[in-house]
């Protein structure tokens, strides 16, 4: 059973970039089956899809935050990344990292973690 | 920009049925948008229930499904159960299915 596991700062200054890592562990993550992608939640409100990679690298990202997201996968240390630049308060909420097959599935999600934007 | 529109709140009787939609603010939802549908818990990562529009993730018990009523998607629960009191998020994929856009979510309440 594959399982995923988000790392990363819990609290990020503002104009600063956030880092994630989401750490693949039961499954590969070279397989041609499947994306692997962010998704957040800023607290009491909705999802919010960030973008998604494949191992080979395409990446595919929402529109409205293409211009301050990158997302890197390491199939060495079985690892994918998030990055996103110049965070506002706004950029505030839990980030899932997540498994996804084509046909709309998502069929793994980390546990979540919550990330802070706060001087 | 694309907007995908769910009931804010909803309620239904122990045992009884009930169907949430999620629709698009500009056009109908089609099975080419891959409608899916997710369950959260508070404090919990979401859970999948249903993909592809009416293909139920494993383990998801059969009183849920899915289907297009009309020009939206639609999660069904049948035979409500209090532990089904949770909020319920759709998504739909765009753009060819490289682009993911979720709802707002609805809040059931079982009461």
């Amino acid at each position: 059973q594959v399982q995923l596991q988000e790392s990363g700062p819990g609290l990020v200054k503002p104009s600063a970039t956030l880092s994630l890592t989401c750490a693949v562990s039961g499954g590969s993550i070279s397989s041609s089956t499947y994306f692997w992608g962010w998704i957040r939640q800023p607290p009491g409100k909705g999802l919010e899809y960030i973008g998604f990679i494949y191992y080979s690298g395409n990446t595919y990202y929402n529109p409205s935050l293409k211009s301050r997201v990158t997302m890197s996968v390491d199939t060495s240390t079985h690892q994918f990344s998030l990055s996103l630049t110049s965070v506002t308060a706004s950029d505030t909420a839990v980030y899932y990292c997540a498994r996804a097959v084509a046909g709309g599935l998502i069929d793994q999600w980390g546990q979540g973690t919550l990330v802070t934007v706060s001087s | 920009q694309t907007v995908v529109t769910q009931e804010p709140s909803f309620s239904v009787s122990p045992g009884g049925t009930v169907t949430l939609t999620c629709g698009l603010n500009s056009g109908s939802v089609s099975t080419s948008n891959y409608p899916s549908w997710y369950q959260q818990t508070p404090g919990q990562a979401p859970r999948t229930l249903i993909y592809s529009t009416n293909t139920r993730s494993s383990g998801v018990p059969d009183r849920f499904s899915g289907s297009i009523l009309g020009n939206k998607a639609a999660l069904t629960i049948t035979g409500a159960q209090a532990d089904d009191e949770c909020d319920y998020y759709c998504a739909l994929c765009m753009g060819g299915g490289t682009h993911w856009v979720f709802g707002g979510g609805t809040k059931l309440t079982v009461l």
